[in-house]
């Protein structure tokens, strides 16, 4: 779920399947972790939230899922909607340091 | 609440000219945040405040960019003099705390030509 340089990585995905989008975050000291939504034209927007001591977290129609072995988080998405095409963005803080972002991903939902 | 708001949301400019982009934080907020986003780099963050106190400018690019937050429901960045590579998309973001969810306004879509 990460780019590397110019290009986001895209994820098509048919309107009504269930949508994964991964992030491998960097630093194994972080313990709070957010996944946003960026619609063209707009800032990111919070989605949901999992502190480290969790593995699992479930909002509506949207799931995190976080493995500190392997520093690896994922957002499924149920039931994709063309209103959940945008870019998605996972973000790490570590104690008192600010949000970091990765690069993002590209969710494309096919109707 | 309104939430994060800034202004302008998009500015041109020509080369050489002062840029100064505007930010009210939601209040209640103690932490301000300004990002800039590019297709090459991403979501960079330039600089943070908490408690109205500058805390880390490492990620300001140059000298040429300077923030300000003179009480806890106003900051500006300001980029003198611009160039066409400052051409970007900047966000202000605040959040309660430090390690809580931020909160992003808008953007100010500045084009220097």
């Amino acid at each position: 779920g990460e780019s590397v340089g110019l290009h986001l990585p895209t994820l098509s995905v048919q309107e009504g399947d269930n949508s994964i989008i991964n992030c491998a975050y960097s630093n194994s000291a972080s313990d709070y972790f957010i996944w946003y939504k960026q619609e063209s034209g707009k800032g990111p927007q919070f989605i949901i939230d999992i502190r480290s001591n969790m593995d699992k977290r479930q909002g509506q129609r949207v799931t995190v899922l976080l493995n500190k072995t392997v520093k690896h988080l994922s957002l499924q998405i149920a039931a994709t909607q063309p209103g959940d095409s945008a870019v998605y963005f996972c973000a790490e803080v570590s104690g008192n340091t600010p949000l970091v972002f990765g690069k993002g991903t590209r969710l494309s939902v096919i109707a | 609440d309104a939430g994060v708001i800034q202004s302008p949301r998009h500015e041109v400019t020509e080369m050489g000219q002062e840029v100064t982009l505007r930010c009210k934080p939601i209040s209640g907020h103690n932490s301000l945040f300004w990002y800039r986003q590019t297709m090459m780099r991403g979501l960079e963050l330039l600089i943070y405040f908490n408690n109205n106190v500058p805390i880390d400018d490492s990620g300001m690019p140059e000298d040429r960019f300077s923030a300000k937050m003179p009480n806890a429901s106003f900051s500006t960045l300001k980029i003198q003099p611009s160039e066409p590579r400052d051409s970007a998309v900047y966000f202000c973001a605040s959040s309660r705390d430090m390690n809580t969810e931020a909160f992003f306004g808008q953007g100010t879509r500045l084009t220097v030509v």
